[in-house]
């Protein structure tokens, strides 16, 4: 298996623009995770869902944030509009009851 | 509540153990973790423990579990200048499949 992939693995945008990061899980894991990681905040669980559902969103941090996940080998994490504040790396994950998998992340800054 | 804790930084020399420490708040976590992030990638897991063991050991790597205390450790044996990474301890919780991390220790290897 390739592992979890992600795109665009680098994305520079300026303020205001839309930004659509995407994630490919592993096939046949559950779940899907999706993380950011900026060095004042650590790693910040965003959004997961268990069987393409949503299961907890708390920590995605407003409305300009949403993420889908319409079939088992998609996900996407979208950002609209998007504010230098975002600037992070974004980590899609998935797992099986015991392992946790991350792809490599989407680097994202906006100017 | 959800806490994990690490020191931020750690400095050993080449050919001696390194030993990472973490504490943990949640009683209910099952799993346990350890992650390994290089400069520019992702994180890799490098081994867990299940709540109900001790001890794991994996080749180089020795992972101490102390319930009680919610505190976990990961001890490098030899530890090699590949080995300077940050390493994230993490918790999953039986209630959820959601992983909680640490800031992150930064291990530097000296020559």
């Amino acid at each position: 298996d390739a592992g979890v992939i992600q795109s665009p693995r680098h994305e520079v945008t300026e303020m205001g623009q839309e930004v659509t990061l995407r994630c490919k899980p592993i096939s046949g894991h559950d779940y899907l995770f999706w993380y950011r990681q900026t060095m004042m905040r650590g790693l910040e669980l965003l959004i997961y869902f268990n069987n393409n559902v949503p299961i907890d969103d708390s920590g995605m941090p407003e409305d300009r944030f949403s993420a889908k996940m319409p079939n088992a080998s998609f996900s996407t994490l979208k950002i609209q509009p998007s504010e230098p504040r975002d600037s992070a790396v974004y980590f899609c994950a998935s797992r099986t009851v015991e392992e946790l998998f991350f792809g490599e992340g989407s680097r994202l800054t906006v100017l | 509540g959800e806490d994990v804790e690490q020191s931020l930084f750690l400095s050993v020399r080449e050919g001696d153990s390194s030993v990472i420490n973490c504490t943990y708040t949640d009683s209910s976590s099952t799993y346990l973790y350890w992650y390994k992030q290089e400069p520019g990638a992702g994180l890799q897991l490098l081994t867990y423990i299940f709540s109900n063991m001790d001890m794991k050991q994996d080749q180089r790597l020795t992972v101490l579990l102390n319930k009680k205390d919610k505190h976990l450790s990961l001890r490098i044996a030899d530890t090699q200048t590949g080995d300077s990474a940050i390493y994230f301890c993490a918790e999953s919780k039986r209630s959820s499949y959601k992983l909680i991390f640490g800031s992150g220790t930064r291990l530097l290897v000296r020559p």
